[in-house]
């Protein structure tokens, strides 16, 4: 069983740029959620997405948009980047059923804006 | 709103000494609620989680954890430290809701001392 793999490992963008994270979804899941890590904090819910469909969004700015193919794979989209973008970026998949519905988290991709 | 405090932001204990985590939640439903442990430049690895039934759960790696309804505690426990545990630790609390998320409290980490 495959787990959940994300890419790049590490990234540094300039400030006003655009950047595109990417996920692959652990085999047989359907679900994939995105968090922000800051430096030093928990991790923040950012979205989800189910079927392809956005299925719940944390406090983040619209500049933060999400994909999620038919294959179940997913990117994280973020526009105009600041520098508190700066963060440890995870995304987690897991299947929307029942009691078994724990997010399997991916290693996360380390985005640096200066 | 859930929310998740852990009041310990750094611990250190001996080697071979007990061990507890400390972890309150917020939430006005039956919380499911979570551990995860992440080593440094590392994903989160889930240790434990509790749905229903038995208070006391037991996790991977020795850990176990018990949920106290009246006191909105999980507090995670280890009886003999190893070295190999030292590592940032977050308790989150999730829902079976629409939008399934994790919110996670700040984290705490853990050293070992030989």
């Amino acid at each position: 069983e495959t787990g959940v793999t994300q890419s790049p490992t590490h990234l540094i963008k300039t400030r006003g740029q655009q950047v595109t994270l990417r996920c692959s979804s652990q085999s047989g899941h359907n679900t994939v959620s995105w968090y922000q890590q800051a430096l030093g904090q928990g991790p923040q819910f950012i979205f989800q997405y189910y079927r392809e469909e956005e299925n719940g969004r944390g406090n983040f700015p619209p500049r933060f948009s999400g994909l999620q193919f038919p294959n179940y794979s997913s990117e994280l989209n973020v526009n105009a980047l600041e520098l508190d973008d700066s963060a440890l970026y995870l995304c987690a998949s897991s299947r929307v059923a029942g009691e078994n519905n724990e997010q399997y988290f991916g290693p996360g991709t380390r985005l640096t804006v200066t | 709103a859930q929310s998740v405090t852990q009041p310990d932001i750094h611990i250190t204990v001996s080697e071979g000494a007990s061990l507890e985590l400390r972890c309150n939640y917020s939430y006005g439903a039956t919380p499911y609620l979570f551990w995860y442990v992440q080593s440094p430049g590392q994903g989160l690895q889930l240790l434990l989680k509790y749905f229903s039934g038995d208070t006391l759960v037991q996790g991977i790696k020795g850990f176990e954890a018990e949920f106290k309804r009246s006191q909105s505690s999980f507090n995670l426990r280890k009886p003999s430290v190893h070295w190999s545990d030292a590592a940032e630790y977050f308790c989150a609390v999730g829902t079976m809701e629409y939008g399934n998320k994790l919110v996670f409290g700040a984290g705490t980490i853990l050293r070992v001392k030989s």
